[in-house]
């Protein structure tokens, strides 16, 4: 079955500060797809990137970068020189290869960035 | 470009009875899903719509919930009977690329 844990349910910086939020997945699949969304306090959740399995290339897009390691079967997420308007809370999701591209969520991690 | 709309926004109700939430995709999206958001956990595909044909709905509680996408554009989500544990966000997204879903404000429900 397919499953993604994120260990860290709350993490705390202070502005500027970089921080990492953990995704570690399962799945038998070798075809399968990876995603990050945000979930600003209005609630609507925002596509940031995928991901699929064959490419394990680091991706850095402004202050976020993401770190795929298919040997530790992770998937994180760095946000450098954090910025307040970076809280919210974070998914990690996981697809499999097939057509439907069901998403399954992790229990997100929530980013709060003090001034 | 307008978004995903949703509504109601929030709904409170007793127990046992009833309540539908209204979903409007992007214009063009074919793929429409909903989601239960339950406080503190990471949303839970219910069921997800191709046009107006269903692909997945393995995880949608059928004795009590209904959903249907009118003419592949509009879809509704109904409760009936509602319990406790229903409440929750509902989150309706759709999408043109398969895993990049526009996720809509949510539909705020409350069970008491």
């Amino acid at each position: 079955a397919q499953k993604v844990t994120q260990a860290q349910t709350e993490i705390s910086v202070v502005e500027k500060e970089d921080v990492t939020l953990d995704c570690v997945y399962e799945t038998r699949d070798t075809t399968y797809y990876l995603f990050w969304y945000k979930q600003p306090p209005s609630g609507e959740l925002v596509f940031l990137i995928r991901r699929n399995s064959f490419d394990e290339q680091n991706e850095i897009s402004g202050r976020y970068s993401w770190n795929f390691q298919k040997s530790t079967s992770s998937f994180n997420f760095t946000i450098t020189a954090s910025q307040v308007v970076d809280s919210a809370v974070y998914f990690c999701a996981l697809s499999d290869g097939d057509s439907s591209y069901k998403l399954i969520f992790g229990s997100g991690t929530r980013l709060l960035v003090r001034p | 470009e307008a978004g995903v709309a949703q509504s109601p926004r929030y709904k409170i109700i007793e127990k046992r009875q009833s309540v539908a939430f209204w979903c409007n995709p992007i214009s063009g999206h074919a793929t429409l899903y909903w989601y239960q958001q339950i406080l503190g956990q990471g949303p839970k595909l219910l069921i997800q719509f191709q046009n107006n044909g269903v692909v997945d709905d393995s995880q949608l509680p059928k004795d009590r919930f209904s959903a249907e996408r009118l003419k592949g554009v509009d879809s509704t989500l109904k409760i009936q009977p509602a319990k406790l544990e229903d409440s929750a966000v509902y989150l309706c997204a759709s999408s043109l690329i398969p895993g990049e879903l526009f996720f809509g404000e949510g539909s705020r429900l409350t069970v008491l």
